[in-house]
């Protein structure tokens, strides 16, 4: 069965800096796709990034990227400039279309606090 | 264009009550998908209907079912409630099936088992 880890419950950046979000999955499909989204206090998740296991280069959405390495298993989030709007909690997600099941596999998520 | 709608956002039942929660997703989505989101387990898949037919169920018990309506809207139902069934019960919607497809995310309702 697929798994997906983040090691930091919480983490905490100032404003204007940058701060790289930790996240490891565990697989045996070799095509898929990660995801990273954003669940602010209002509760509603919104994607924030994704990155299809075939492409080598990382993706990229303004001030967010990601640091895909593929034989590790390991897919980390990077915010540079932080913003107060960006503190939310940050969940790491898994989709492969094994057996046709679609479902999105999630990490138990990072709390990010930006302090002003 | 109007986003994933939960109703009702918050709802508290007691304990052996049934709840009927519903779903109605972005206007030409085909895809409706539910989770359970607690704070031990985090967020576990539910079901996930595709034209009104359920095309996989996570594991949960028989009290846990859903369907899908012809205008694509949701429900989801859960009998016999039990405490741990509290929880924020999320839906999201998909243009259609696939590895690519962005799931669009509703704000949830919030289940409280008393």
């Amino acid at each position: 069965a697929q798994t997906v880890t983040q090691s930091q419950p919480e983490m905490s950046v100032q404003e204007a800096e940058t701060v790289t979000l930790s996240c490891t999955y565990d697989t045996s499909e070799s095509d898929y796709y990660l995801f990273w989204y954003k669940q602010p206090p209002s509760r509603q998740m919104i994607l924030v990034i994704r990155q299809e296991a075939y492409k080598q280069q990382n993706a990229t959405e303004n001030r967010f990227s990601v640091n895909f390495q593929k034989a590790a298993k390991s897919f980390s989030l990077k915010i540079s400039d932080s913003q107060l709007g960006d503190a939310a909690m940050y969940f790491c997600a898994y989709r492969s279309d094994g057996g046709s099941n679609y479902k999105l596999t999630f990490g138990k998520g990072t709390l990010l606090t930006v302090n002003p | 264009k109007a986003g994933v709608t939960q109703t009702p956002r918050y709802l508290i039942k007691t304990r052996g009550q049934q709840v009927t929660l519903s779903c109605s997703p972005i206007s030409g989505h085909r895809s409706v998908s539910w989770y359970q989101q607690t704070p031990g387990q985090g967020l576990q898949f539910l079901f996930e209907y595709f034209s009104e037919t359920q095309r996989n169920k996570g594991n949960f018990p028989g009290r846990f079912s859903g369907r899908q309506f012809s205008n694509s809207r949701s429900e989801m139902n859960v009998s016999t409630l039990e405490l741990g069934d509290s929880a924020l019960y999320l839906c999201a919607s998909s243009y259609a099936l696939g590895l690519n497809t962005e799931a669009f995310f509703g704000q949830g309702t919030r289940l409280t088992v008393v």
